[in-house]
């Protein structure tokens, strides 16, 4: 149980373009979900959590316009990455939670933006 | 300082080795511990999740939480190849909305 998919697993776009992630949490409903950026041998750097049905609350100095968050349901999140450039490219991976304590995480979603 | 420690490594061991991680915190709140275990451009999976102080056992693997020390450690018994990959400490406050704090990982290498 506690199956949180990912799609797509890697992405590569031009500059400028707009990219969007998707996820889903599969066998369980995510009241919460997390989405965080990891750049490589480093830790995960939380993003912003956003609850179903209201708007996602940005860490600091996280730009809310740049990466469109929206919680649709209980079961999927999308994360959007707006006019792509090159330093956006990272390995993004959200996480699920249903309530209890702990969150489950995503295969992660790799991209790279030329 | 960082509310969490955790040392970077690399440590690396022989196979069959017994393998402590530990991490150490500053935020006497923090209240549930776990722990993930991170392969190479992979999502964090869950291992061992504790409340409070205590030991928990899941196979070859025991969690230990010393409160009041700040001090929590996994161990890896008879490790193996297979378990070398980035571990992960993480931890929440009651009440704080299942955001998690991280340690920085832990790589672990364990050789043939």
């Amino acid at each position: 149980g506690a199956v949180v998919s990912q799609h797509p697993s890697w992405v590569i776009c031009k500059s400028g373009t707009s990219v969007k992630i998707e996820c889903r949490s599969l066998d369980f409903q995510a009241t919460t979900m997390f989405w965080y950026r990891q750049f490589p041998k480093q830790s995960l750097m939380l993003m912003a959590t956003s609850n179903e049905g209201s708007k996602a609350t940005y860490e600091q100095g996280v730009e809310k316009d740049k990466f469109l968050i929206n919680h649709a349901s209980l079961t999927l999140s999308t994360l959007t990455v707006t006019s792509a450039h090159p330093e956006d490219s990272s390995f993004y991976i959200c996480s699920a939670s249903g309530g209890e304590e702990t969150q489950y995480f995503g295969p992660g979603t790799r991209l790279l933006v030329l | 300082q960082k509310e969490v420690e955790q040392d970077p490594g690399p440590l690396s061991v022989p196979e069959g080795a017994i393998v402590s991680l530990n991490c150490t915190y500053s935020n006497s709140a923090f209240q549930y511990f776990m722990w993930y275990r991170q392969y190479s451009r992979k999502g964090p999976e869950l291992l061992m999740y504790t409340y409070s102080s205590g030991n928990k056992e899941d196979g070859r693997f025991t969690a230990q939480v010393d409160k009041s020390s700040k001090y929590i450690s996994l161990f890896i018994r008879d490790s193996q190849p297979s378990d070398s990959a980035t571990y992960l400490c993480a931890m929440e406050v009651t009440g704080g909305g299942n955001k998690l704090t991280f340690g920085t990982g832990t790589q672990l290498k364990v050789e043939l």
